[in-house]
């Protein structure tokens, strides 16, 4: 099983509101990954966990929270957020995250808009 | 520092032609390459990846890549396009002990017309 599930598809949320993006794999990987994605631009790394250990945080703003319960799950706590962070959200997962030669598998996104 | 520069922002092919997808890139160490697809409404799937060896990589759906070190170039290439492969490709590039971070190109929208 190579599948990396996000959940949900398609989110609408206030600027007031909190919500959480989900993403799990059942591939044995012990490094996940959040992206951000506009319309029309490449995927922009946000955070990388390896062993359920943050590694790298791409500078994101607070509004943006993540949390890795296990190796399995990754969550991604949005809150206050603006109009601007409106875009497709992409999980990623690979096999340990230490070594730049590993393929991460991508779930297929959450497409988020924020009003 | 690295990066990534696809030169093609946007690739119009008749189907069962070949095309080609350019991606350069700069970097002071060694680098390992990929290419990403992203069909409409879903996520990227690995195509192919070069990280050592041969330098004609064969991937999946019949695409390959060819690194050239001296251009530092990293093309993709089918010689015979189908609809389905209507996509957004992404060429990316990470460095050895790199924790996983991809540095993606801009991206290149093919187009598959019949």
């Amino acid at each position: 099983d190579t599948e990396v599930t996000q959940t949900p598809k398609h989110l609408v949320m206030g600027m007031t509101n909190k919500k959480s993006l989900k993403c799990e794999q059942h591939m044995g990987h012990r490094a996940m990954y959040w992206y951000k994605q506009k319309a029309k631009k490449p995927p922009e790394l946000m955070f990388v966990y390896s062993y359920e250990k943050l590694s790298i945080n791409e500078s994101v703003p607070s509004r943006f929270s993540p949390e890795c319960p296990n190796s399995s799950l990754l969550n991604l706590h949005l809150h206050a957020l603006q109009p601007e962070d409106s875009a497709l959200y992409l999980c990623a997962s690979s096999q340990d995250g230490t070594s730049g030669l590993e393929t991460q598998y991508f779930g297929p996104g959450t497409r988020l808009l924020v009003l | 520092a690295q990066s990534v520069t696809q030169l093609d922002s946007q690739v119009p092919v008749f189907e069962e032609a070949p095309v080609e997808l350019r991606c350069n890139y700069s970097s002071s160490v060694s680098v390992y390459l990929f290419w990403y697809v992203q069909y409409p409404n879903q996520g990227l799937q690995l195509l192919l990846k070069y990280l050592s060896g041969s330098t004609l990589v064969k991937g999946i759906n019949g695409f390959e890549a060819e690194f050239n070190k001296s251009q530092t170039s990293f093309h993709l290439r089918k010689p015979s396009v189908h609809i389905s492969d209507t996509a957004e490709y992404f060429c990316a590039v990470t460095q050895p002990d790199s924790w996983g971070k991809l540095q993606f190109g801009a991206g290149t929208q093919v187009v598959v017309t019949p």
